[in-house]
């Protein structure tokens, strides 16, 4: 079983400009999270999909932030414009079921700097 | 406010000897709790878990206790391995939390040779 793949692995970028993420979850999983993941913290939940609806995103910062998930397989997930703030690794997760029945399948994640 | 809390930043074990990793928690509504381990540069990968029915789940030489009533629960390894070398998160879930995972903020481990 293929796992979860996110590209790219590492982004370097400058304050206020536009940067995106790609997630393609595990085949059949139809639940996706897009977490934030700052150094010495654990993960942060921005944004979770059941199918291509977003059911969860109280967390993301919508003023800058954006997520879409077409079709209900891939995701992508923007940031326009980036802050310095914005510095941290980008992890996408996926489970087929419920917690207790599917846990999650995190990918390697996506390193960001803003410089 | 910190719900679920990993207050040891780092611990350093011998290679043969037990492991034990800690956790806290403040919400008594948590009902679920996981184990996740991770490498440098490699996403979270799932270890173990536990349901609040339960106060012990094992799996190999890992393994999971829950205190409810102390709202606390630890990871054992034993025995240490150095590839068991790596950052350890405990998360919980529940009611409260719409069953989204609330992560702590993990504890690094080092197997020493």
């Amino acid at each position: 079983e293929a796992g979860v793949v996110q590209s790219p692995r590492y982004k370097i970028i400058e304050k206020k400009q536009p940067v995106a993420f790609w997630c393609n979850p595990i085949s059949g999983h139809n639940t996706l999270y897009w977490y934030r993941q700052n150094l010495g913290q654990g993960p942060e939940l921005l944004i979770r999909y059941e199918n291509e609806e977003a059911v969860d995103d109280s967390q993301l910062p919508k003023d800058r932030f954006s997520a879409e998930r077409l079709k209900g397989v891939d995701s992508t997930l923007k940031i326009q414009p980036a802050e310095l703030g914005d510095s941290a690794v980008y992890l996408c997760a996926s489970s087929a079921q419920s917690l207790e029945n599917s846990p999650l399948h995190f990918g390697n994640g996506t390193r960001l700097t803003v410089t | 406010d910190q719900q679920v809390k990993q207050n040891s930043p780092s611990l350093s074990v011998q290679e043969g000897r037990i492991s034990i990793l800690n956790c806290d928690y403040t919400n008594s509504m948590f009902d679920y709790f996981l184990w996740y381990k991770k490498y440098p540069a490699e996403g979270p990968t799932f270890l173990i878990s536990i349901s609040s029915i339960k106060d012990k789940n094992e799996d190999g030489r890992f393994t999971v206790f829950l205190n409810k009533s102390a709202k606390h629960l630890s990871l054992h390894i034993v025995p240490s391995q150095p590839g068991d070398s790596a950052v350890y998160f405990c998360a919980a879930s529940g009611m409260d939390s719409n069953y989204q995972l609330i992560w702590g903020a993990g504890t690094k481990l080092i197997i020493k040779p």
